[in-house]
C-alpha cells in the first residue's frame, strides 16, 4: 500500500474545479525545476518541467508557474479528475548535471 | 517507465544479511541514480553514478555502497542490512545530451528488514 503519502499536506478539490499545488524551494541559483506526480505503489511519474530562464510553461491541462524573487513554484492542474487523485512533488536541480532535490510533497485528493 | 527496470520488485530480509538491488535500463543513458523514499522525508538521493564505473555519495550514502561495470545496470548493495534501512528504494535515469534534463523513474523496490 501507499505509505509514502502518511503525514503530507493534502488538497481536497471537487472534481471539475483547478487545483494549484505549491512548492517553495531552497537554493536561488537553481536552474531547471520539474513537477512529479506519484500514485499508489508506483515510481513518481514525470509531469512538467521548467526552466529558470521562464516563468510560466503549459502543457496538457497543467501549467508550471515560477517566481524566481520569493523562490516558489507552483503547479495548476485544470478541471481536475479522479485520476488526478495522488501525491506531487516538486524538484530542483543546483546547477549542469547535479542530482535533483526533491520537495516531500503534497497529497491531492479529488472529490467525486 | 522509460525502460527501466527493477529487481527484486519486493524482499523481505533480515537484520545483518547482505542485500543487492539491480537497475537495469535500456536507454543507454550516462546517469543512473538510486534513492530512498520515506514517511516524512521524500525522496532522498543515496548514490548516483554519471557513466561506466564512476559514482558519488549522495544526502544519505551511509551503508550503501554501489557498482556500475556496464551502462545498463547499476547495483545497491546493503552490506548488512538494519532495520533502518526498510523502506522503498527507485531508480532514476537521466540523458546526457542537450536538453536530456528530466530524470525518469523506476517502479521501485519495497524491501523490508526484519
Amino acid at each position: 500500500g501507499e505509505s509514502v503519502g502518511l503525514h503530507l499536506p493534502t488538497l481536497s478539490v471537487q472534481e471539475g474545479d483547478n487545483s494549484i499545488i505549491n512548492c517553495a524551494y531552497s537554493n536561488s541559483a537553481s536552474d531547471y525545476f520539474i513537477w512529479y506526480k506519484q500514485e499508489s505503489g508506483k515510481g513518481p511519474q514525470f509531469i512538467i518541467d521548467i526552466r529558470s530562464n521562464m516563468d510560466k510553461r503549459q502543457g496538457q491541462r497543467v501549467t508550471v508557474l515560477l517566481n524566481k524573487t520569493v523562490k516558489h513554484l507552483s503547479l495548476q492542474i485544470a478541471a481536475t479528475q479522479p485520476g488526478d487523485s495522488a501525491v506531487y512533488f516538486c524538484a530542483e536541480r543546483n546547477s549542469g548535471n547535479t542530482p535533483l532535490v526533491f520537495g516531500k510533497g503534497t497529497r491531492l485528493s479529488v472529490i467525486a | 517507465d522509460a525502460g527501466i527496470t527493477q529487481s527484486p520488485r519486493h524482499k523481505v530480509t533480515e537484520t545483518g544479511t547482505p542485500v543487492t538491488l539491480r537497475c537495469h535500463q535500456t536507454e543507454n543513458h550516462r546517469y543512473m541514480y538510486w534513492y530512498r523514499q520515506d514517511p516524512g522525508h521524500g525522496l532522498r538521493l543515496i548514490h548516483y553514478s554519471y557513466g561506466v564505473k564512476d559514482t558519488d555519495k549522495g544526502e544519505v550514502s551511509d551503508g550503501y555502497s554501489v557498482s556500475r561495470s556496464k551502462t545498463e545496470d547499476f547495483l545497491l548493495t546493503l552490506e548488512s542490512a538494519t532495520s533502518s534501512q526498510t523502506s522503498v528504494y527507485f531508480c532514476a535515469i537521466k540523458g546526457s545530451g542537450l536538453g536530456s534534463d528530466t530524470q525518469y523513474f523506476g517502479p521501485g523496490t519495497r524491501l523490508t528488514v526484519l
